[in-house]
C-alpha cells in the first residue's frame, strides 16, 4: 500500500550525465518535497511545491531542477551531476490545508554517481 | 523558522524507557512540533505529533512544556527493532504549507539486548 512511491529505488549515472528522479503519490496532496539525504546526515530540503507554486530553497544548486506536471507525480532533474551529488533523495507530501498534516515520505532513491 | 536542537545519540538496552530532549527556543506561535523515526536506507516515518501538554498513541508520547521551548519523545520499553534516528521538526503547518520543514540533526538510538 505505498502512498508515495520513488523510482527507481536505485541510480547509478556518470559524471555529468543528466539524470532524472520520480516520485509519484497517490493521497491526493498538494504540497510535494524534495531532499537531499547524504550518509549520516539530516534530510536536507531542496525544494518545494504548494500544488503548481514552485518553492526553491536559497541554497539549493542551480544544478537541480524540479517538474510537477500534475498532483501526482513530481521529478527531480539533475543537469549535470557531480560526485558531490550521491545521496538518497527523498519525495515526501502532505496536505496543504491541514495544519496538522505530518510528512509522508517514499523511501528514497539513492543515487550514485560514477 | 526555528531551529531544533537534539543529542546526537544515545544508548539504551531492551526494555528500558528512552527519552529524546529536543530543544526549540525559537519556536513561533503556529508552530506544531513532530517527531519523526527513520530506519537505513528507508524514508523517515511519522511517530507522533503536538503542539502543547502531553500527546499519546500507540507507539510514543510527547510532552510539551507550557513554554513550548522543548519537547521529550517518551518510547516505553524499547526493543532492539527501535534502533534508528530520531528527528524533531518543528514547523508552521499552516494551511499555505509554504513554511519550509527543515530537519535538525537527529539522534542516533541504539538499542542493545
Amino acid at each position: 500500500d505505498a502512498m508515495v512511491i520513488q523510482n527507481p529505488r536505485y541510480q547509478v549515472t556518470q559524471f555529468g550525465k543528466p539524470v532524472t528522479l520520480s516520485c509519484s503519490q497517490t493521497l491526493n496532496h498538494n504540497v510535494m518535497y524534495w531532499y537531499q539525504q547524504k550518509s549520516s546526515q539530516a534530510p536536507k530540503l531542496l525544494f518545494h511545491y504548494y500544488d503548481k507554486d514552485f518553492n526553491n530553497e536559497a541554497d539549493t544548486p542551480d544544478n537541480f531542477q524540479s517538474r510537477r506536471p500534475n498532483t501526482s507525480f513530481c521529478f527531480l532533474d539533475i543537469r549535470s551531476p557531480g560526485l558531490g551529488d550521491a545521496a538518497m533523495y527523498l519525495c515526501a507530501t502532505r496536505i496543504g490545508t491541514a495544519d496538522n498534516s505530518p510528512l509522508h515520505f517514499g523511501n528514497g532513491t539513492r543515487l550514485t554517481v560514477t | 523558522l526555528a531551529k531544533t536542537t537534539q543529542p546526537i545519540s544515545m544508548d539504551s538496552y531492551e526494555g528500558q524507557e528512552v527519552n529524546i530532549t529536543c530543544s526549540h527556543n525559537n519556536i513561533a506561535t503556529n508552530d506544531y512540533i513532530t517527531w519523526y523515526q527513520q530506519f537505513p536506507s528507508q524514508g523517515p516515518r511519522f511517530i507522533i505529533q503536538g503542539y502543547k501538554t502531553k500527546v499519546t498513541n500507540e507507539v510514543a508520547s510527547l510532552f510539551i512544556p507550557a513554554d513550548r521551548k522543548s519537547s521529550t519523545l517518551s518510547l516505553p520499553r524499547v526493543s532492539l527493532s527501535d534502533t534508528a534516528v530520531y528527528y524533531c521538526l518543528v514547523g508552521d503547518m499552516g494551511a499555505e504549507g509554504r513554511r519550509a520543514l527543515t530537519f535538525g540533526s537527529g539522534t542516533r538510538l541504539q538499542v542493545q539486548p
